[in-house]
């Protein structure tokens, strides 16, 4: 295990499709976090799981977009009805706790078009 | 509320010293953080402060300052390879990052 995994790296879509991400943590990490980052911007806190627990949800996540961590393992981000503002990187991180550095994965760059 | 405060934009030159600032100020604090960030990579951890002070790791230093609100990353003998942004971010419960500082080194 080397890391945090994301796939796809890249995904085009046209406005109005459903796109599912997916982001394997480092295994021993209890905790995953997704994040969005636009360009010249920082990551933008999603929501996070301890194992299988959504625990937080930002409230700049609307209903088109859902998270689940089924088996506290891997996790996926799926969008719903894709907008073209729903360009960015979605980042997937895990740490073992709060005081814990994340290890953020290669993340998903998404395009709607 | 959450706010987490840092220049756009850094130039500096190859050899130099340089000082990236961080003013924060959140609900609930369990630590301060600095990654790198080239373009179009993950973030990398760089540092992490969670009592005040200074901790050096090498080339890169942070300083914390709880009641100030207050951080920096110092970065000695800049490199060229050293051209990337720089994330503060906070923990209460997750990471709260700031919007990064780019810095440019120029030969």
């Amino acid at each position: 295990d080397t890391g945090v995994s994301q796939d796809p790296r890249h995904k085009i879509t046209k406005r109005g499709q459903n796109v599912t991400f997916r982001c394997d943590p480092i295994s021993e990490h209890n905790r995953l976090y997704w994040y969005r980052q636009t360009l010249g911007q920082g990551p933008e806190f999603l929501t996070y799981f301890q194992n299988e627990a959504q625990l937080e949800k930002s409230r700049l996540l609307s209903d088109r977009f859902s998270a689940e961590r089924p088996k506290g393992s891997f996790s996926t981000l799926e969008i719903q009805r894709t907008e073209q503002g729903d360009s960015a990187m979605y980042l997937c991180a895990s740490s073992t706790g709060v005081s814990y550095g994340y290890t953020f994965g290669s993340g998903t760059r998404l395009t709607v078009v | 509320g959450q706010n987490i405060d840092q220049p756009t934009e850094m130039t500096a030159t190859e050899g130099a010293i340089v000082q990236i600032n961080c003013t924060y100020q959140t609900s609930g604090f369990n630590g301060l953080f600095w990654y790198q960030q080239h373009a179009g990579e993950a973030p990398t951890f760089l540092s992490y402060n969670v009592l005040d002070g200074l901790e050096e790791k090498g080339r890169f230093s942070s300083f914390l300052s709880r009641s100030k609100g207050y951080s920096y990353l110092l970065l000695k003998e800049l490199q060229m390879k050293d051209s990337a942004s720089y994330l503060c971010a906070v923990s209460p419960d997750k990471l709260i990052f700031g919007t990064g500082t780019r810095l440019q080194v120029f030969p």
